[in-house]
């Protein structure tokens, strides 16, 4: 079974530009949430999906932004991009929206603003 | 508001040796910990969950422990191998059910074993 993939893997934009990133879950997975991790924050909770619904979101502005499709997939969006946006962001998948599935995290996409 | 710490930032040990990484939370007890291991450039990888009235859980050379009352999760491998080396996240939840979002993660401790 194909795990998460995320693209792109590596991103550099300007501060003002806006991006989007996608991840695609594991086949058969509902539930797909996004995280931000940076070296002084850690690994921090931006939003969760399932069935296409937002389920819960973290302490991120408004200029953090997602979405999911039909087929679970996901995309997370980010506008205005500011230099402190330069991170790591993870996707992750789990069966279904309960706290104890396990999740299986992507690669990530190292997003660098310039 | 509920704090997670993992004692040391990078941990060095010798091949064949048991390393022991630490994970310490404020305010209240969660209803159970979870562990992850990250490769530089890689997403975490799900390792082992212990649940609050849990003391001990192993896997292969895995073992963690919970102790409520230190409010501290310790996570061991023995006969450590170079392959070993990684980043170790403890993450811990709040309550049972519902979002991911109600997992609280620790900033992580390098371990680096030698040969």
């Amino acid at each position: 079974k194909a795990g998460v993939t995320q693209t792109p893997r590596y991103l550099i934009k300007t501060r003002g530009q806006q991006v989007t990133l996608s991840c695609s879950p594991i086949s058969g997975h509902r539930s797909v949430s996004w995280y931000q991790q940076t070296p002084g924050q850690g690994l921090q909770f931006l939003f969760e999906y399932f069935s296409e619904t937002q389920r819960n979101k973290g302490n991120f502005p408004g200029r953090f932004s997602g979405r999911q499709f039909s087929n679970s997939r996901s995309e997370m969006n980010v506008s205005t991009l500011e230099l402190g946006d330069s991170a790591l962001y993870l996707c992750a998948s789990s069966l279904d929206w309960d706290s104890t599935d396990t999740q299986y995290f992507g690669p990530g996409t190292r997003l660098t603003v310039l | 508001s509920q704090k997670i710490e993992q004692n040391s930032e990078a941990l060095n040990i010798q091949e064949g040796k048991t390393a022991t990484l630490t994970c310490n939370y404020t305010n209240y007890s969660p209803a159970y910990l979870q562990w992850y291991r990250q490769d530089p450039g890689r997403g975490p990888v799900f390792l082992l969950l212990i649940r609050e009235n849990e003391k001990e859980k192993r896997k292969e050379r895995l073992k963690v422990t919970f102790d409520t009352t230190l409010k501290q999760s310790l996570f061991h491998i023995t006969a450590s191998q170079p392959a070993d080396s990684a980043t170790y996240l403890c993450a811990l939840r709040r309550g049972y059910g519902g979002s991911q979002g109600n997992l609280i993660f620790g900033k992580g401790t390098k371990l680096s074993v030698k040969p």
